[in-house]
């Protein structure tokens, strides 16, 4: 079946620094989302890609979708205390998506 | 709009017990999903419905039942509760298979 894994699974970083995440799946995805979920939340959606290549940016986050359409990144510019919380990254398969295992990130202030 | 909402929010049972997560959603999703999550892994897929009338089994589907009688409501079942069971519950829905889940804020489950 389908895998969706992350690395690296816990991040801590000065505030200020910056914060990579990367998604990689066991086959070709026809789009991926990323959500963030913060300590003691649930998960909120946060973009999909759906296209080759294709790189979105929010503010300070940066999503590239891979050429190949199996891997995808999550880029923070100069973390602050508002992005601590688990990003993860899920793919399609079948009427559902698998959610990658998450990548904790916590910023030291 | 309430979004998706679930109750309980916290449960404690005692081993062979049997109880009922209830997640509702106001906004005519037709795809609705159940997770558990738990400490330090991610979401794995327990049961999902593609519509009213309809479920189907996720990634860990044992132990659980769900039932979607309504198409605003997606139930989740444990019959006889195992300490295995101890974990946050997430309900989800959306419009279609491959649109934006939207999450309910969690059910924690203790099972003693």
């Amino acid at each position: 079946g389908q895998q969706v894994m992350q690395i690296p699974q816990y991040q801590h970083v000065q505030e200020g620094e910056d914060f990579t995440t990367y998604c990689n799946s066991s086959t070709t995805l026809s789009n991926i989302q990323w959500y963030k979920q913060r300590p003691g939340g649930h998960p909120v959606f946060l973009i999909q890609l759906v296209k080759s290549g294709e790189v979105k940016k929010q503010k300070r986050l940066t999503f590239q979708f891979g050429e190949a359409k199996k891997n995808s990144s999550l880029h923070i510019t100069a973390t602050q205390t508002t992005d601590v919380g688990t990003y993860f990254c899920a793919g399609p398969w079948t009427y559902k998506y698998i959610f990658g295992t998450g990548t904790r990130l916590k910023v030291l202030a | 709009n309430a979004g998706v909402t679930q109750t309980p929010k916290f449960r404690v049972l005692k081993t062979g017990q049997s109880m009922t997560l209830l997640c509702a959603q106001d906004m005519n999703h037709e795809y609705m999903y159940w997770y558990r999550q738990d400490p330090g892994m991610g979401l794995r897929l327990i049961h999902y419905s593609v519509g009213e009338g309809t479920t189907a089994k996720g990634e860990v589907p044992d132990g659980y039942n769900v039932s979607r009688l309504k198409k605003q409501n997606f139930l989740l079942g444990l019959e006889s509760a195992a300490p295995s069971q101890t974990s946050v519950y997430f309900c989800a829905s959306g419009l279609a298979g491959a649109d934006t889940q939207y999450f309910g804020p969690g059910t924690r489950l203790t099972v003693l």
